[in-house]
């Protein structure tokens, strides 16, 4: 597709449940980022995936978050056992490699944990 | 230790009047980049402007330019000419290092209300 796309849209699950949301980034960027937007508030960096490089997990809250990229393409952002505080917007961004490229969001999963 | 700071939680401007939005960083790398999204009410962020460490000149998009005060640290937006359609969140955010390889840091915004 012609821009970053995030499924589902929308996400309402119980707590202590696992959730799965995926991110397509534009063909051809390298670069790949998870962020959390709780309502009203910053981003919060979660993950950055770079070409084959490692990923920086630094952002990640807790060991219930993980994130994979298959491929170099399609990413999965896992929350396991879901609580009530990781309601929140969660956004995806890709860039093409370049100090000076903007990243392109997605329109975000809205989780909310019930 | 913040990487980027807004300090200004919500600014109002009147209609066709210009307004600046604060933005300071906090780096040791002397090569970094520094960007400004813009967030309406639908929740996409629009990619406005973009400043390199290196850059001689102030960036100007349009309406927007940066104010690019590099021994402050600074780098604050200034959109002229305030229409209504500007009220929205405005994230300041930095990438360090040169080619890209590291991560994009946001600060924690600035909701714009434009008044009629």
């Amino acid at each position: 597709g012609a821009g970053v796309s995030q499924s589902p849209s929308n996400k309402v699950t119980e707590k202590g449940k696992d959730v799965e949301l995926r991110c397509d980034p534009i063909s051809g960027h390298t670069a790949l980022y998870w962020y959390r937007q709780s309502l009203g508030q910053g981003l919060e960096f979660l993950i950055y995936f770079q070409g084959n490089s490692a990923p920086d997990k630094s952002g990640l809250p807790s060991d219930r978050f993980s994130a994979e990229r298959t491929g170099g393409s399609v990413s999965t952002l896992t929350i396991q056992r879901t609580q009530q505080e990781d309601s929140a917007v969660y956004l995806c961004a890709s860039s093409s490699r370049g100090g000076s490229t903007e990243a392109f969001f997605g329109q975000g999963t809205r989780l909310t944990v019930v | 230790a913040q990487k980027i700071t807004q300090t200004q939680p919500g600014m109002f401007v009147q209609e066709k009047e210009a307004v600046t939005l604060d933005c300071t960083y906090d780096t040791s790398d002397p090569s970094y980049g520094l960007f400004w999204y813009k967030q309406p009410s639908s929740g996409e962020m629009i990619f406005l402007i973009y400043q390199g460490s290196y850059d001689q000149q102030n960036a100007t998009e349009g309406r927007y330019s940066l104010n690019f005060q590099k021994a402050r640290k600074s780098a604050n937006l200034v959109i002229s000419a305030s229409q209504l359609g500007d009220s929205a969140m405005y994230f300041c955010a930095m990438r360090e290092g040169a080619g890209g390889y590291n991560k994009l840091i946001f600060g924690a915004g600035t909701r714009l209300a434009v008044h009629p």
